[in-house]
């Protein structure tokens, strides 16, 4: 199955600086690749995802990027606020959503 | 529109009882997904249904068991609980399953302490 993890547990950036939250996966058949957002007391709220087939997606404030080389996938937040402190999951799966495997989590702190 | 709920929000069992957690998807949503989240953990697969069949499987033992009814909404059932199986339950809904590439919505879960 896939096995995906996170470098850092947890991250603190200023209030207005770019984060970047990486994750590593081990699945070669991962096609499929989803960034969650976890507010305390919540269930994780989706972000961003990208197929294999693609090495970039940007939204709104949010990219995530994928290296098939070294099975590295990041998410880059701009400007972080206030609102973006949460846990961020990043997450694989292969053959769409039937079996969404999930990594540790990166707890992302931000100082106003 | 009300997005995927959950019931009950909390609940505390003894070890060796029964517990039978309840969700709601997205009116239109055709598919349900069962995580348990262990504290300090990410999200791990349980099931995913769809059309009321079972779609996918995690690596979780028989005492976990699901089922999704007519109008889409979803049980999952342990039994014989273990103090193990203390963590928060999280619901999340598609538009579809299987194969495709849909969207999932979750629930706020419902946290689970069994002692």
């Amino acid at each position: 199955g896939e096995n995906v993890g996170l470098h850092l547990p947890t991250l603190s950036v200023q209030e207005g600086d770019n984060s970047i939250i990486n994750c590593a996966y081990s699945n070669s058949a991962s096609d499929y690749f989803i960034w969650y957002k976890q507010e305390s007391g919540k269930g994780p709220q989706f972000i961003i995802d990208i197929r294999s087939n693609m090495d970039k997606r940007q939204g709104q404030r949010v990219t995530v990027l994928l290296n098939k080389t070294v099975k590295h996938l990041s998410l880059q937040i701009a400007a972080t606020q206030p609102g973006d402190s949460a846990v961020y999951f990043c997450a694989g799966s292969s053959g769409g959503y039937q079996k969404v495997t999930f990594g540790i989590g990166t707890k992302l702190q931000v100082i106003p | 529109d009300a997005g995927v709920t959950q019931s009950p929000t909390h609940l505390i069992k003894t070890r060796g009882q029964h517990v039978t957690l309840r969700c709601s998807p997205i009116s239109g949503h055709k598919s349900v997904s069962w995580y348990q989240q262990v504290l300090g953990q990410g999200p791990q697969f349980i099931f995913q249904y769809y059309e009321k069949e079972e779609r996918g499987r995690g690596n979780f033992p028989d005492r976990f068991s699901a089922r999704q009814f007519p109008n889409y909404s979803s049980e999952l059932n342990v039994n014989a609980l273990l103090l193990g199986d203390s963590a928060l339950y999280l619901c999340a809904s598609s538009l579809r399953g299987g194969q495709g590439l849909y969207e999932q919505y979750f629930g706020p879960g419902t946290r689970l302490t069994v002692t």
